[in-house]
């Protein structure tokens, strides 16, 4: 059964905290992507990365940072936690060139008190 | 600037009636919609598609309908059950774009 998966489900961290997200699929996809979900705001794409070492902004990058340093992995990197950075992030691959849709990882909950 | 909207940020129905669920875009560059269910504590999940040589794509008990002029698309669920109470959202893009641009999404409640 082929998945994406987040390292954790939920998530406390204090204000001013590095924050590291782990994605991991095992799919070979070559595009990953990270986005947060907001009431009222849908899905807003951060950062995704066509392939190793390479990321480009999405969105709403600020305050965010990525690393792909091996094809499954895609990791999402809060510098300096702050409170509107609470939030669910959901990552995602896809096959390149199909264009048949995302599969997602079932999220972490990220709280900043 | 959100580029896709569901104007509907919830919606409730009777088990059994339709469901209707909108959603408008602004980029005439769409090609190609996709709707994806999203149960809580999970990640979204694909329900179906539609390209824009079509104004009709049917999958069961899903129907996505397109009008391009107007730049809409809705999803038909019929007879609607209580397994079908999810969050639901468009996601418009084009053929060869990678990226998905996601509305905002509808919270759809089945009453039994």
């Amino acid at each position: 059964d082929v998945k994406v998966t987040q390292s954790s489900r939920y998530l406390v961290k204090r204000t001013g905290e590095k924050v590291f997200l782990e994605c991991v699929q095992d799919m070979d996809h070559e595009n990953m992507f990270w986005y947060r979900q907001d009431p009222g705001l849908g899905l807003r794409l951060i950062y995704f990365s066509y392939d190793v070492k390479m990321k480009e902004k999405g969105d709403i990058p600020e305050g965010y940072s990525v690393s792909r340093e091996k094809k499954e992995r895609f990791s999402l990197i809060l510098e300096s936690a702050s409170t509107n950075q609470t939030s669910m992030y959901l990552c995602a691959s896809s096959l390149s060139g199909l264009n048949y849709g995302y599969t997602f990882g079932s999220g972490t909950r990220l709280t900043v008190v | 600037d959100q580029q896709v909207k569901q104007n509907s940020p919830s919606l409730s129905v009777q088990e059994g009636r339709i469901s209707i669920l909108n959603c408008d875009y602004t980029n005439s560059m769409f090609d190609y919609f996709l709707w994806y269910k999203k149960y809580p504590a999970e990640g979204p999940t694909f329900l179906i598609s539609i390209s824009s040589i079509k104004d009709k794509n049917e999958d069961g008990r899903f129907t996505v309908f397109l009008n391009k002029s107007a730049k809409h698309l809705s999803l038909h669920i019929v007879p609607s059950q209580p397994g079908d109470s999810a969050v639901y959202f468009c996601a418009p893009t084009n053929f060869g774009n990678e990226k998905l641009t996601f509305g905002t999404g509808t919270r759809l409640t089945i009453i039994p």
